[in-house]
């Protein structure tokens, strides 16, 4: 498997664009996630889904920030406006559930850097 | 809800020395806990973790943890760091039983100089 998938790996925006993250999790994993990583912050999850439905988004910022999962395997994190303090790295990862026997290890993309001017 | 400590922020080490890297976490039922290391520019990769059993955990690259839960603590540990380790350590935590939030720390930046 080629691991989590995620696109653009960079993308540089003015404020007020809108702006799309997109993730492909690993194959046959129940669990996605979002996170943010700043210096500021660390490392934030912002939602997380179960068989493409979002299970808890309390970590997402405010309303411009919306996630969505079709299908298993496809998600979207969408950011409208953005702004220059949405800046960070967006981390997609996945994982089985823990009933699978494979544990709930993350598996993470290699991010992608977002710079808002 | 859990939490997790991470003490040190960051830690510099010369080539050969010793390492530990505190983690304590918050939470009343049973948990897994994880260590993943991001190297520079990397993603977050798992170095080892506890599910269950033998409270010592042997991971890749000569990493290993003990989880003494008397203390809620599962610290890193590895005899001889190398220049290659310079990266930054997150320590995580699940409560076990199907619940899948997984409770990042803050990470400690590790820099080891040759």
């Amino acid at each position: 498997d080629a691991g989590v998938i995620q696109s653009p790996r960079h993308e540089v925006t003015e404020m007020g664009q809108e702006v799309t993250l997109r993730c492909k999790p690993i194959s046959g994993h129940d669990y996605l996630f979002w996170y943010r990583q700043t210096m500021m912050r660390g490392l934030e999850l912002l939602i997380y889904f179960n068989n493409n439905v979002p299970i808890d988004d309390s970590g997402m910022p405010e309303d411009r920030f919306s996630a969505k999962m079709p299908n298993a395997s496809f998600s979207t994190l969408k950011i409208q406006p953005s702004e220059p303090r949405d800046s960070a790295v967006y981390f997609c990862a996945s994982s089985l559930a823990l009933t699978s026997g494979g544990g709930n290890e993350q598996f993470f993309g290699p991010g992608t850097r977002l710079t808002v001017l | 809800a859990q939490s997790v400590s991470q003490h040190n922020h960051h830690v510099i080490l010369s080539e050969a020395a010793s390492l530990e890297l505190g983690c304590n976490y918050s939470y009343g039922g049973t948990v897994n806990l994880f260590w993943y290391v991001q190297y520079p520019g990397q993603h977050l990769q798992l170095l080892l973790k506890y599910f269950s059993g033998d409270p010592l955990v042997k991971g890749i690259k000569g990493f290993e943890a003990e989880f003494i839960k008397s203390k809620f603590s599962f610290n890193l540990r590895k005899p001889s760091v190398q220049w290659s380790d310079t990266a930054e350590y997150f320590c995580a935590v699940t409560p076990s039983g199907g619940y899948q939030k997984v409770t990042f720390g803050t990470g400690t930046k590790l820099q080891v100089i040759p």
